[in-house]
């Protein structure tokens, strides 16, 4: 079964470190791929979204993510995080060819401590 | 503005009590689908539609009913609710399947 796998459930840094939170899936078609944020007691936001061309995409909010198609995966990094940083982070993938049915990762939830 | 409702935001009830969760989007979308999400779970897709009378099923449809009679309506109907279904539902719509979801801001439901 297709799968979306987030390496990390939770992480907690300090302010102005990097970060970078793995996503991979398994899938041999071709996906659309996005990572979403939740902050603390609010709904989901759209941080950044891959459908094609450059495998380098850049987001709001200073984030960015690469896919990698020979390694199934497309990392979310973000060179200085800040406190406001907080929230719980999404993967998730839609196969391209199965109509809408899109697949999140388990999450990952980040603690910035300022 | 644009946005996806959902009502109730939080509703406490009993096992077996009918229930509807209702969603909606003024954004002309075509796609609609329903998620739960639980802890250490991510979100999981109850259900989707394409369309005006076209829905299927995600990862998680047992014990969840849902239809499509107008493009800005997805209500999610739960016919004899049980505590495993305790969770936060969220709603969402995209421009069509491939597209990003833009998400309503959640129903927290209790089931004792």
């Amino acid at each position: 079964a297709q799968s979306v796998s987030q390496h990390n459930h939770h992480v907690i840094l300090s302010e102005a470190a990097s970060l970078e939170l793995g996503c991979n899936y398994s899938y041999g078609g071709t996906v659309n791929l996005f990572w979403y944020v939740q902050y603390p007691g609010q709904h989901l936001q759209l941080l950044l979204k891959y459908f094609s061309g450059d495998p380098l995409v850049k987001g709001i909010k200073g984030f960015e993510a690469e896919f990698i198609k020979s390694k199934f995966s497309f990392n979310l990094r973000k060179p200085s995080v800040q406190w406001s940083d907080t929230a719980e982070y999404f993967c998730a993938v839609i196969l391209y060819n199965q109509g809408g049915k899109l697949i999140f990762g388990q999450g990952t939830e980040l603690s910035v401590k300022p | 503005e644009a946005q996806v409702t959902q009502n109730p935001r939080y509703l406490i009830t009993v096992t077996g009590k009918k229930l509807t969760v209702t969603c909606s989007q003024n954004m002309n979308h075509e796609y609609m689908s329903w998620y739960r999400q639980d802890p250490g779970l991510g979100l999981r897709q109850i259900y989707y539609s394409m369309n005006v009378e076209v829905t299927d099923k995600g990862d998680v449809p047992e014990g969840y009913k849902v239809s499509r009679k107008e493009k800005r309506n997805f209500p999610l109907i739960l016919e004899s609710p049980s505590p495993n279904q305790t969770s936060l539902y969220f709603c969402a719509s995209s421009l069509s399947g491939g597209n990003e979801q833009f998400f309503g801001p959640g129903t927290r439901l209790t089931v004792l």
